[in-house]
């Protein structure tokens, strides 16, 4: 079955660092997502993304998060300057055109900045 | 509550038992969906129920929708030591691209 893949499973890194988080959502879809769940609390959407471009982001998505897809396969999500609040388990997601199926996410990253 | 809680949060029963999780919302759906969580791991997309249908079912899985009251029930039958994860519903309000909005979910033992 298909699986949306994420790099790396568990990164650590120093406040105020730049960190990529890397995905490879399933290769028929068109919809690319990124959620987040601070330990012990909902996840709770970021951003969406379809033909190239942000669709949707929430209030958490500020100007320190950005996303790309630099080639037809990878998705990312940069944080440019790592608070400690960013601390959480990153979840890459997409579906296809319908979405009648749900999402698809990957097994996550788990961000610690100390 | 917000949309889409979950409760009970936590529901702990034998295996063989049913269990049965509800989840309520406040704004209008296109959609509401269900995922399993085991501890530390992905979302598992479980089942998606439309705003039009009221119930569905995949295997050992039950979904109903009552859009006049804002809400869901996810039940599962037969309950497995397997099955112990935390069980989360989700609203989509449009069709494609779409947000998903989660709730705080229930946390389901099941003991052997």
């Amino acid at each position: 079955e298909p699986e949306v893949t994420q790099t790396p499973s568990h990164q650590v890194t120093q406040m105020g660092q730049e960190v990529i988080l890397r995905c490879v959502p399933i290769s028929n879809h068109l919809y690319f997502y990124w959620y987040r769940q601070i330990l012990g609390q909902k996840v709770e959407f970021l951003v969406s993304f379809y033909n190239n471009e942000i669709s949707e982001k929430s209030e958490i998505f500020d100007d320190q998060f950005s996303v790309e897809r630099p080639d037809g396969s990878n998705f990312t999500l940069k944080i440019r300057s790592t608070k400690l609040e960013d601390s959480a388990m990153y979840f890459c997601a997409s579906s296809d055109r319908t979405g009648r199926y749900g999402y698809t996410f990957g097994s996550g990253t788990r961000l610690t900045v100390v | 509550s917000q949309q889409g809680e979950e409760d009970p949060q936590a529901l702990s029963i034998q295996e063989g038992e049913n269990a049965t999780m509800n989840c309520s919302y406040k704004t209008s759906i296109n959609n509401l969906q269900w995922y399993r969580q085991n501890s530390g791991r992905g979302l598992v997309h479980l089942i998606l129920i439309r705003s039009n249908e009221r119930e569905k079912h995949s295997g050992r899985l039950r979904v109903t929708l009552d859009t006049s009251k804002k809400s869901s029930s996810l039940l599962i039958t037969a309950s497995r030591a397997a099955d112990t994860a935390s069980y989360f519903c989700a609203t989509g309000s449009i069709q494609g691209a779409q947000k998903l909005v989660f709730g705080q979910g229930t946390r389901l033992t099941i003991n052997p």
